[in-house]
């Protein structure tokens, strides 16, 4: 769905660096997620946000932090990059609780980000 | 807390025979549940929701509580169905799903 977009798409850094992941969406929705999917683990949950003042953790937050600039973007940023944070990284949308097609999300194509 | 869990990593079946994906969840309350499909160099995207009740591309899910499942079927497998299928768990009124760690179903020729 190219209404989510994802900025870059690929990253190769280095040990200690700051990294910052950008996710657009012109979809109009509220929420917003961060997951990091690896081989054999499955997407797990970094942080969400049901609107701009409202940001979340999820299941994996440590090493990690996010900004909720607008409606429309929500960045995630590697502090201190480690090799273990070597993943691809998906941002997603969904529309508020009482809309039809709530708890659906939709997903941008991904980020794939190498930490050497 | 509530679990996924798909017991199938790899998936392998010839083109034209049955298909099914096992889902398993932990959650005791009333749970809604997703099939979603990632195709090669594609996006994640919804595959269907069980409240839906649908069919999407010859694929159906049903809900079974007592058994705590919702496996993935398609009686003729097809040689596009090749992709990453992840179930997902909502529970009562939480936005988040819970995704279980994914099939990787391959369609043989």
């Amino acid at each position: 769905d190219a209404d989510v977009t994802q900025t870059p798409r690929n990253r190769i850094t280095k040990t200690g660096k700051r990294i910052m992941l950008e996710c657009s969406q012109t979809k109009g929705h509220d929420r917003m997620y961060w997951y990091r999917q690896d081989p054999g683990l499955g997407l797990r949950l970094i942080y969400y946000s049901f609107d701009v003042k409202d940001i979340n953790k999820g299941e994996i937050s440590d090493g990690y932090s996010v900004s909720r600039q607008a409606q429309a973007k929500f960045s995630l940023s590697l502090e201190s990059a480690i090799p273990n944070q070597t993943a691809l990284y998906f941002c997603a949308t969904s529309e508020a609780a009482g809309t039809g097609t709530h708890g659906t999300q939709y997903f941008g194509p991904g980020t794939r980000l190498t930490v050497l | 807390a509530q679990r996924v869990t798909q017991p199938e990593k790899l998936l392998s079946v010839f083109k034209g025979a049955p298909v099914e994906l096992k889902c398993n969840y932990s959650y005791s309350g009333s749970p809604e549940l997703f099939w979603y499909v990632q195709y090669s160099r594609q996006r994640l995207q919804l595959l269907l929701r069980h409240i839906s009740r649908e069919s999407i591309k010859g694929f159906t899910a049903d809900l079974n509580k007592g058994e705590t499942s919702f496996h993935l079927k398609k009686p003729f497998a097809q040689e596009e169905d090749s992709a990453m299928y992840y179930c997902a768990l909502k529970v009562g009124g939480n936005e988040k799903l819970t995704f279980g760690t994914g099939t990787r179903l391959t369609i043989i020729p």
